[in-house]
């Protein structure tokens, strides 16, 4: 059975603190990973895709590890805006079928 | 920017009706899920498809099924709804296997 765990959290931080959580998958064949974010009672949005070692876009980053299979996400300079439930998925490893999404993290960003 | 839209952002309907949840997805993607969402389950996948009047089952599709006539629509339906089925339906449509999904709104729907 495919797998992807997180911690539900939740993550209480102060804002412009540096934040980072992990999510962990069990099907090895996996190839393309995906940090979605989504807020309360919306639908998820894309934050992020990661297909090889990690991906940037500005105060994000991803990172992927094969061998230990796990993608974690880091946020620096956390502002308020940031609070809402991220998402990690991963493939099935080139099917066609859908991604498995982890149950996601709650972040609170702390004024 | 790729647009999936919903039909229904809320629904309320009575057990034993049969339900028509629409998708709509004007970026000719070729694959279209739907799942549902539940506190404390996570997202979980119904049925989804790849092609036009291809379905696939995904992980919980008893007491579902799909239709997919076009490219751009993907309907789910509810063939007789319960109370079980009261929850957050999102559809989804990708490009290809490897490119990440984008979802629609969301309907919230409710078995009474």
């Amino acid at each position: 059975r495919k797998e992807v765990e997180q911690d539900p959290g939740p993550f209480n931080v102060p804002e412009g603190a540096t934040v980072a959580f992990n999510c962990t998958y069990s099907n090895s064949a996996s190839q393309s990973f995906f940090w979605y974010r989504q807020d309360c009672r919306k639908e998820p949005k894309l934050l992020m895709s990661v297909y090889s070692s990690g991906n940037e876009d500005g105060r994000f980053t991803a990172q992927l590890n094969r061998a230990s299979q796990y993608i974690s996400l880091l946020i620096r300079d956390s502002k308020l805006s940031d609070s809402a439930t991220y998402l990690c998925a991963g493939d099935s490893g080139g099917g066609a079928d859908g991604l498995t999404f982890g149950k996601g993290t709650h972040l609170i960003i702390q004024p | 920017d790729v647009k999936v839209t919903q039909s229904s952002r809320y629904l309320v309907k009575r057990t034993g009706e049969k339900v028509f949840l629409e998708c709509v997805q004007d970026m000719d993607h070729e694959n279209m899920f739907w799942y549902r969402q539940d506190p404390g389950l996570g997202l979980r996948l119904i049925y989804f498809s790849y092609d036009v009047k291809m379905k696939e089952k995904g992980d919980i599709p008893e007491g579902y099924s799909v239709s997919r006539e076009k490219k751009e629509r993907f309907s789910l339906i509810l063939e007789s709804a319960s109370t079980n089925q009261t929850s957050m339906y999102l559809c989804a449509s990708r490009w290809i296997s490897n490119q990440p999904q984008h979802f629609g709104d969301g309907t919230r729907l409710s078995i009474l």
